[in-house]
């Protein structure tokens, strides 16, 4: 079955323990974006991957770092997490960078920095 | 920048009913995709519909079918015979077709969220 697969679902943690979510693709899919999602602000963008080895900064990318070694996986890190950091975070893949292809998504994972 | 607004925070609908959900934008290009996510409970995104730019025809995917009004940049989502599995939240999203500024990026509203009434 073609996914999208982020790990952990939920995580509890405590301000400045480093962090990793996982994410992986197994559509061959170039691209890949992290995006955060709270209340009242929509999806905003943190990082995204045109192709492996290739990484820029979204709208909101302080306080997260991300790599691209392979192309099914594009990890979210957070080297010293924040409270401000609590957020529901979505990894999502798209065939490539232009176009209209839509974005496919992981099912989420539900921080909390305490 | 492009930006994607979503005017109306929450909408509530009869079960059966149509309901229709608003989203403008903003963007000096002409070559550009429109797409509206849901969001159910489960948190899931879910892609409901897609449109491209360049076609006047206006997407229709069942009971989901927009009015895109390309001069107006505006891009409403509406759902016919609405039923108690389509309350979520509805995103409105805009991705550039070339290499500009958003660099392929899904730029997103900030949601409609649904309520359907039995």
């Amino acid at each position: 079955e073609a996914q999208v697969t982020q790990n952990p679902r939920y995580l509890i943690t405590v301000t400045g323990k480093k962090l990793t979510v996982t994410c992986s693709q197994n559509m061959n899919h170039e691209y890949m974006s992290w995006y955060r999602q709270d209340p009242g602000l929509g999806l905003r963008q943190i990082y995204y991957s045109m192709n492996v080895e290739v990484t820029d900064k979204g709208d909101v990318p302080e306080g997260y770092k991300v790599s691209r070694k392979e192309k099914r996986n594009f990890p979210l890190i957070l080297e010293s997490p924040s409270p401000n950091q609590t957020s529901l975070y979505f990894c999502a893949s798209s065939r490539t960078g232009l176009g209209g292809y839509g974005y496919t998504f992981g099912s989420g994972t539900r921080l909390t920095v305490v | 920048a492009q930006t994607v607004t979503q005017s109306q925070p929450e909408m509530s609908v009869q079960e059966a009913e149509t309901v229709t959900l608003s989203c403008t934008y903003d963007t000096s290009e002409s070559d550009y995709y429109l797409f509206w996510y849901k969001q159910p409970p489960s948190r899931q995104m879910i892609l409901v519909i897609r449109q491209e730019a360049y076609k006047q025809q206006n997407a229709t995917e069942n009971r989901f079918s927009v009015n895109f009004q390309k001069a107006a940049k505006s891009f409403s989502l509406k759902i016919s015979d609405s039923q108690l599995g389509d309350a979520a939240m509805y995103f409105c999203a805009y991705r550039s077709s070339n290499y500009g500024g958003s660099q392929g990026n899904l730029i997103f509203g900030k949601g409609t969220k649904l309520s359907v009434k039995p």
